[in-house]
């Protein structure tokens, strides 16, 4: 399996809800990633997990926040957002954090739009 | 903090044309590399060139790397309407990827 697979593909959530976003990977990575991406920009990093634990949190507000269940899960966890909140939201995996010979594999995101 | 700044923003080609795309970055990096994203989904990784490398290729990409101008290019050789997507730079100092702002590439048939 060399595929991160993200669910779901889209989500329209209302400014009270509280909804998530998941991210699974088999490739035995140790690092996970989550990347927030506007309409034509690029992808911005929110969080780092390597080895199941919070790495870097790129000062994201807590309306954000992320969980690593496994070494093969990612979460989102979403509440209270706001309608500039509506983006792409991208997870990514690699080998370990820091690693200097292999790129990222990348999900194929979740279409979040607040209203 | 964004690191990459590529150019041009967009590039219109016909088939069978190369196409040409450049990086700047800012700091002293590990690695650079090099993602193709489609009508906005995951971005796929194409090639990775580390610092002291100088030229790579992969199929009919052609990536070369100036550490002294801290600048990349992105060569696709005959292109297909198929390599019509965004092309993003992305730059590895520390631990993790920093991406450039992209450029769109549009390949007619």
């Amino acid at each position: 399996d060399t595929e991160v697979t993200q669910t779901p593909k889209h989500l329209v959530m209302g400014m009270t809800n509280k909804k998530s976003l998941k991210c699974e990977q088999h490739m035995g990575h140790r690092a996970m990633y989550w990347y927030k991406q506007k309409a034509k920009k690029p992808p911005e990093l929110m969080f780092v997990y390597s080895y199941e634990k919070l790495s870097i949190n790129e000062s994201v507000p807590s309306r954000f926040s992320p969980e690593c269940p496994n070494s093969s899960l990612l979460n989102l966890h979403l509440h209270a957002l706001q309608p500039e909140d509506s983006a792409l939201y991208l997870c990514a995996s690699s080998l370990k954090l820091g690693d200097r010979t292999n790129g990222y594999t990348f999900g194929s995101g979740t279409r979040l739009t607040v209203v | 903090s964004q690191q990459g700044e590529e150019d041009p923003q967009a590039l219109s080609i016909q088939e069978g044309e190369n196409a040409t795309m450049n990086c700047s970055y800012k700091t002293s990096i590990n690695n650079l590399q090099w993602y193709r994203q489609n009508s906005g989904r995951g971005l796929v990784h194409l090639i990775l060139i580390r610092s002291n490398e100088r030229e790579k290729h992969s199929g009919r990409l052609r990536v070369t790397l100036d550490t002294s101008k801290k600048s990349s290019s992105l060569l696709i050789t005959a292109s297909r309407a198929a390599d019509t997507a965004s092309y993003f730079c992305a730059t590895s100092a520390h631990s993790t990827l920093t991406f450039g702002k992209g450029t769109m590439l549009l390949v007619s048939p």
